[in-house]
């Protein structure tokens, strides 16, 4: 069983330049989320989906976009990187039914904006 | 909005000692607690978690924590850790007033286990 599987691991880019971060999920769940993990920081919501084709802004938005087509995936766009986002970043995935559960997370994407 | 508050940001203890890392969150009716761990260079994993019911949780590794509403705590404990237990550990709150299910961490406590 497979998980939350993020791609890439690892990534450097050139200020203004774009890029997508994978998020693929095999649970069925309804709840995605992204994360940013910064030291000191904790882990920050960037952006939520409570299920396929809805989307909302967490904590930090701003310079992220996301859209969510089907259940399984959950993509995060950065349009015009910045040395400011140069962080980890965490796609998580959580089941609405049956109460509230865990959140279950994908091993993380080292972003480094130069 | 809910925010959690883990009062160490680092921790170091030794081998075999006992060790307590502090969490706390800002009041609301409903609420629903979690800890997670965090090894170098890794994802989050479930340690624990508090829904509902008995107030002392237990969870992997030997690890246990202890729900206490009239301080809006949630302590996490170990009587002995071991040199794996070294990591990163993250309290987090889930907050469903207003149906926003957003789960909202601690900024973690860095746990050194020196032999």
């Amino acid at each position: 069983n497979a998980g939350v599987t993020q791609t890439p691991k690892f990534q450097v880019l050139k200020t203004g330049q774009s890029m997508t971060l994978q998020c693929a999920q095999d649970m069925n769940h309804e709840y995605m989320s992204w994360y940013r993990q910064d030291p000191g920081m904790g882990l920050r919501l960037i952006h939520y989906s409570v299920g396929a084709g809805i989307t909302d802004q967490g904590e930090v938005p701003n310079g992220y976009n996301v859209s969510r087509s089907t259940t399984e995936d959950f993509p995060l766009r950065l349009l015009s990187a910045a040395p400011s986002q140069t962080s980890v970043y965490f796609c998580a995935s959580r089941s609405r039914t049956g109460g509230v559960t865990e959140a279950f997370f994908g091993q993380g994407t080292r972003l480094t904006v130069v | 909005a809910q925010s959690v508050t883990q009062l160490d940001s680092q921790v170091p203890v030794f081998e075999e000692a006992p060790v307590e890392l502090r969490c706390n969150y800002s009041s609301s009716v409903s609420v629903y607690l979690f800890w997670y761990v965090q090894y170098p260079n890794q994802g989050l994993q479930l340690l624990l978690k508090y829904l509902s019911g008995s107030t002392l949780v237990k969870g992997i590794n030997g690890f246990e924590a202890e729900f206490n509403k009239s301080q809006t705590s949630f302590h996490l404990r170990k009587p002995s850790v071991h040199i794996s237990d070294t990591a990163e550990y993250f309290c987090a709150v889930s907050d469903l007033q207003g149906g926003s299910e957003k789960l909202v961490f601690g900024k973690g406590t860095k746990l050194t286990v020196n032999p």
